[in-house]
């Protein structure tokens, strides 16, 4: 089945404790992309990449990192998490044409 | 820089009955891609139908249409017979052509009253 996979479903976390939250995907796709979703602001882009090695910054990057070694996955790094970054997160990746894949989300809590 | 607008935070629809959800964007670009996504309360983001802004026919996806005026920007989702599993938040997001970024709207919450 194709699918984008994102792990943990749910994160409790204390500040300043580094975490990652990883992203694969199965569908040979070349983009791929964290957003971040908050009540009353939608989806923001976090980071996205267009390729193995290849990554730049969307709208709301601060305080996150991303690294693309291989085509299929795409972790999501939190080297020192703050309260204000308590959010769902969710990866997504597409080919050329076509709309986002989505992940089923990962509801982050950080006190 | 590209915005895209959902002006209604929430709607509520009969079962059976037909509703439109709004979404206006704005843009300089003259080629694009147009898309509704439902997030249900799983909240899993499942795309519903998408839009190539070079057509003028409006896309259809069984229940789920488009009324996409390029002019005035406006982009609606039309779901006809209204089922209780249509209940979810609806977003309307915006791609330029060549860029990689995507645009979200704030989402309009949908109920269905049985």
């Amino acid at each position: 089945e194709a699918q984008v996979t994102q792990n943990p479903r749910y994160l409790i976390t204390v500040t300043g404790k580094k975490l990652t939250v990883t992203c694969s995907q199965n569908m040979n796709h070349e983009y791929m992309s964290w957003y971040r979703q908050d009540p009353g602001l939608g989806l923001r882009q976090i980071y996205y990449s267009m390729n193995v090695e290849v990554t730049d910054k969307g709208d709301v990057p601060e305080g996150y990192k991303v690294s693309r070694k291989e085509k299929r996955n795409f972790p999501l790094i939190l080297e020192s998490p703050s309260p204000n970054q308590t959010s769902l997160y969710f990866c997504a990746s597409r080919d050329r044409n076509y709309g986002y894949t989505f992940g089923s989300g990962t509801r982050l809590t950080v006190v | 820089a590209q915005t895209v607008t959902q002006s209604q935070p929430e709607m509520s629809v009969q079962e059976a009955e037909t509703v439109t959800l709004s979404c206006t964007y704005d843009t300089s670009e003259s080629d694009y891609y147009l898309f509704w996504y439902k997030q249900p309360p799983s909240r899993q983001m499942i795309l519903v139908i998408r839009q190539e802004a070079y057509k003028q026919q409006n896309a259809t996806e069984n229940r789920f249409s488009v009324n996409f005026q390029k002019a005035a920007k406006s982009f609606s989702l039309k779901i006809s017979d209204s089922q209780l599993g249509d209940a979810a938040m609806y977003f309307c997001a915006y791609r330029g052509l060549g860029t990689y970024k995507y645009i979200f709207g704030t989402g309009t919450r949908l109920k269905v009253l049985a």
